[in-house]
């Protein structure tokens, strides 16, 4: 079945530098993908999602990459900021089974001033 | 309402007893989810509901939970004869569309005694 995984459970980045959050999955049939980012207390919110016909894609301060090869996707956040220390969730899904998505356990983002 | 409502935020029940958690989804979000997280995990996936029908409920872990969403709008999750490893955070989210990107709400923390 699917298993989603992150590679770190802890981050530490300083302000102002950029970060990088890897995310590997296993089910080749998975063709979509989120991140989430949740801070305590909250739920996840959504950051940016990126479909298995792109390998890459930005948005305000990330960028999504995904390399269906080895079955691994990114976040890339650009000047990373005290706001951005939250956990972050990459998430996969298969067009078939209607977005019903696997998570994995989350890398949590230390940010240092 | 502006984002996905989940209601009561906490819910402390009795080992055995009954509980109901609600979530109003965004207005016109055709597609309802509810997930369960547990303390240092990402979110787990339990139910996936279409309009008013439950499209998979594969994640369901067994025959004390139940959940139903009548007029394709407001969902309850119901948990019967509550155990104590049911607690944990009931997310529910929802989006415009199957497969498209999933809102969430902050939860419902369910904590069994």
């Amino acid at each position: 079945g699917e298993s989603v995984g992150l590679h770190l459970p802890t981050l530490s980045v300083q302000e102002g530098d950029n970060s990088i959050i890897n995310c590997a999955y296993s089910n080749s049939a998975s063709d979509y993908f989120i991140w989430y980012k949740q801070e305590s207390g909250k739920g996840p919110q959504f950051i940016i999602d990126i479909r298995s016909n792109m390998d890459k894609r930005q948005g305000q301060r990330v960028t999504v990459l995904l390399n269906k090869t080895v079955k691994h996707l990114s976040l890339q956040i650009a000047a990373t900021q005290p706001g951005d220390s939250a956990v972050y969730f990459c998430a996969g899904g298969a067009t078939g089974t209607a977005s019903k998505l696997t998570f994995g356990t989350g890398t949590r983002l230390q940010v240092t001033l | 309402g502006a984002g996905v409502s989940q209601t009561p935020s906490n819910k402390v029940t009795e080992k055995g007893k009954y509980v109901e958690l609600r979530c109003d989804p965004i207005s016109g979000h055709t597609a309802l989810y509810w997930y369960r997280q547990s303390l240092g995990q990402g979110p787990e996936f339990l139910i996936y509901f279409q309009g008013t029908g439950a499209a998979d409920d594969s994640g369901l872990p067994n025959d004390r939970f139940f959940a139903v969403r009548p007029e394709g709008s407001v969902s309850t999750l119901k948990i019967q004869r509550t155990e104590r490893g049911d607690s944990a955070v009931y997310l529910c989210a929802s989006s415009p569309h199957p497969g498209t990107e999933a809102f969430f709400g902050q939860g419902t923390r369910l904590t069994v005694v």
